[in-house]
């Protein structure tokens, strides 16, 4: 069975300040990873994604996350936010066994503050 | 590449009707997923098609059922309508065959009344 766990179902940053999104995830075997975003009426569009190699993933609109599985998680973070960043994001995980299957967590919605 | 389309984007039903939502895939990509969205459940998969075999399934009831054509375009029913059944639906697609990222489409929106 697998699992996402999004810590925080409400962020507030300031623009130009840190942006830090939490997702940790519950997997059996080892996971594939990805974030994506959602605007207002519209479907959800891939920022990132980590499946295998290098733990550091960079994606869209300067987003990246990197892979610990020490810790089980998968954060994302943007260095400097910006007011167009303001939506809901969503943490998926999906495995080889369970073809396109993803799991999502509950979503964080990001407001960015002028 | 013309994305996922999702006919129509928008319904409104009442309950005990039945319902069908279209999903054309991205052209050459085999694989459709379908997602029910709402505010207190979030995002849940309902099934996946692959080369018109239902390869998944979440857990739905039987009133929620689904099917593919030989074009890969993927068709959703749900029977004897009921309140709780009013979300936003999303479809996937990918080109199938491993783990891919998948790519929505905009979604269709029912509402129950």
């Amino acid at each position: 069975a697998q699992s996402v766990t999004q810590l925080g179902s409400h962020v507030s940053v300031s623009e130009g300040a840190l942006v830090l999104l939490r997702c940790n995830y519950s997997s059996s075997v080892p996971p594939y990873l990805f974030w994506y975003v959602q605007y207002p009426n519209q479907g959800l569009q891939l920022l990132l994604k980590y499946t295998t190699g290098a733990t550091l993933v960079k994606g869209i609109n300067g987003f990246e996350a990197e892979f610990k599985k020490s810790e089980t998680s998968f954060h994302l973070t943007k260095p400097s936010a910006h007011m167009s960043d303001a939506a809901e994001y969503f943490c998926a995980v999906s495995q080889e066994s369970s073809g396109d299957k993803l799991t999502f967590g509950t979503g964080t919605r990001l407001a960015v503050r002028p | 590449k013309a994305g996922v389309t999702q006919t129509p984007r928008y319904l409104i039903k009442t309950r005990g009707q039945q319902v069908t939502l279209s999903c054309s895939p991205i052209s050459g990509h085999r694989s459709v997923s379908w997602y029910q969205q709402t505010p207190g459940q979030g995002l849940q998969f309902l099934f996946e098609y692959f080369s018109e075999t239902q390869r998944n399934k979440g857990n739905f009831p039987g009133r929620f059922s689904g099917r593919q054509f030989s074009n890969s375009r993927s068709e959703m029913n749900v029977s004897t309508l009921e309140l709780g059944d009013s979300a936003l639906y999303l479809c996937a697609s990918t080109p199938g065959g491993t783990v891919y990222e998948q790519y929505f489409g905009p979604g269709t929106r029912l509402t129950v009344t």
